[in-house]
């Protein structure tokens, strides 16, 4: 199985922050690598896939790169509506496999 | 709008079975992935299960293989995870989730969640 390893488990933050969250896979997989934000109480919401494609409605504040097998996502300028867990996932090969997750919470 | 809504969670003895089904509107049903994805209470996401739009290709978690089956009724708009079986650490939240065109195997829409407690 791939494992997805993510940090920081959790970062503090203020309000127009440059925030940065690192996934690394433990074996390649062809940028075949996605975001998504979880409030608490509620489902995930996909912002990134395929590494780098914003997906359709998430602000252009979000960015996804790549660099090997490490993966960062970057959110430019921290905003209220933030504040939540992301999770990683590789959509390369079954299983299917999450980060252990990166709550994002207020400085 | 596209919509997943859950149901049938609940709370069940161990080794004892659930059904949980999962009712797509919004979208053309048939013609999408469709995934089964848990969340245990104050945990991480786990991905259980993925059934593709005719059912040709069907995959599963390791901690679930042998226990659950999913399937789907396109006529109907609805997808299905049959659970036997149950152990505590089913415990959980479980998502409907449809997966994107470009990759299948990325999540575009979940459902808000049905609760699945296993214990006696």
């Amino acid at each position: 199985d791939i494992q997805m390893t993510q940090s920081p488990s959790s970062v503090s933050a203020s309000v127009g922050d440059r925030v940065t969250i690192t996934c690394r896979a433990s074996q390649g997989i062809n940028n075949w690598l996605a975001w998504y934000q979880q409030k608490p109480g509620k489902a995930p919401q996909l912002l990134i896939y395929g590494a780098s494609s914003l997906q359709s409605g998430v602000p252009s504040r979000f960015s996804g790169s790549v660099s090997g097998t490490d993966f960062t996502l970057t959110i430019s300028s921290l905003q209220p509506e933030d504040f939540a867990t992301y999770y990683c996932q590789q959509a390369n090969s079954f299983p299917l496999t999450f980060g252990g997750g990166t709550k994002v919470e207020i400085k | 709008e596209v919509q997943l809504v859950e149901s049938g969670g609940g709370l069940v003895k161990p080794g004892g079975s659930l059904r949980l089904s999962c009712a797509a509107s919004g979208f053309t049903f048939n013609t999408y992935t469709m995934n089964w994805v848990r969340q245990s209470p104050g945990k991480g996401l786990e991905w259980v299960s993925l059934i593709s739009s005719s059912t040709i290709y069907i995959y599963y978690a390791d901690s679930v293989k042998g226990r659950f089956t999913i399937s789907r009724d396109n006529a109907k708009n609805s997808l299905y995870l049959q659970m036997n079986s149950l152990r505590a650490e089913d415990t959980a939240v479980y998502y409907c989730a449809r997966g994107i065109a470009v990759t299948t195997k990325t999540f575009d829409f979940w459902g808000q969640g049905t609760l699945v407690t296993v214990s006696s």
